[in-house]
């Protein structure tokens, strides 16, 4: 089955960090563009930030309000995406979602899209 | 408060259409191409419609989107109970460097 499956949500306290995990099957990870989204509660969809193919230089971008403290690696041997939480504060409480780019030919990502998306991670960030 | 504007709910009763819009701006509707996601809480997300309006396969032909300036709207003609969802619209932002979402919409078939 095509999915991916994040993993690693948890309570933690403020200032501490955390590591998320996304798990793809089905498909060759190394193919494809991979980014991070979150919900808050009670609000919308918000993007965290994507990693290029390693053919592109495997580079990162990240969203203003994480910028400088989250970062995001692959290991494609594995499979696996990684989101690294660090100085976790209480606006980031979220469920986490990865999400797979569907047309990695696209070189700007204005043009990409995300067409396959996992349940999400629970984060929970409080004392 | 979200960049891209949308109502925060529609509802229309079974086999009506329904159509959510989607307001944004010059460096982002009104320069790239929108994506609409649609949202069940506690399941993956799923996109409908990117380029504006292509459906990715299995999404029916119920779900239209399309783009005009810097709007965009999407229409869901033949309403089934499951189509009750949380939608979202979404694209580039030029400004901000980033992908940037709508608030959401909540459809509620009657």
């Amino acid at each position: 089955e095509v999915q991916v499956v994040e993993a690693g949500g948890d309570l933690v306290q403020p200032g501490r960090s955390l590591r998320l995990s996304c798990t793809a099957s089905g498909f060759t990870l190394s193919h494809h563009i991979m980014s991070w989204f979150r919900q808050a509660p009670g609000k919308g969809l918000e993007w965290v930030g994507f990693i290029r193919r390693r053919a592109f230089g495997g580079t990162t971008q990240l969203a203003a309000s994480v910028r400088g403290r989250f970062s995001i690696s692959r290991v494609d041997s594995s499979g696996v995406v990684y989101l690294q939480m660090d100085r976790l504060k209480s606006e980031d409480t979220a469920v986490y979602f990865c999400a797979r780019e569907g047309d990695s030919a696209a070189i700007s990502p204005a043009d990409w899209y995300f067409d396959l998306w996992g349940r999400g991670t629970l984060v929970t960030v409080s004392s | 408060q979200s960049v891209l504007t949308q109502p925060p709910s529609v509802s229309g009763a079974p086999g009506q259409t329904v159509t959510i819009s989607c307001s944004g701006g010059g460096s982002n509707i009104g320069s790239h191409a929108v994506k609409w996601v649609q949202h069940l809480p506690g399941t993956a997300p799923r996109l409908l419609a990117y380029y504006n309006g292509v459906r990715p396969s299995g999404v029916p032909a119920r779900f239209s989107g399309s783009k005009s300036g810097t709007s965009a709207s999407l229409a869901i003609s033949g309403l089934q109970s499951e189509d009750e969802a949380d939608y979202y619209c979404a694209a580039w932002d030029d400004s901000l460097n980033g992908w940037i979402f709508g608030g959401g919409t909540r459809l509620t078939v009657l």
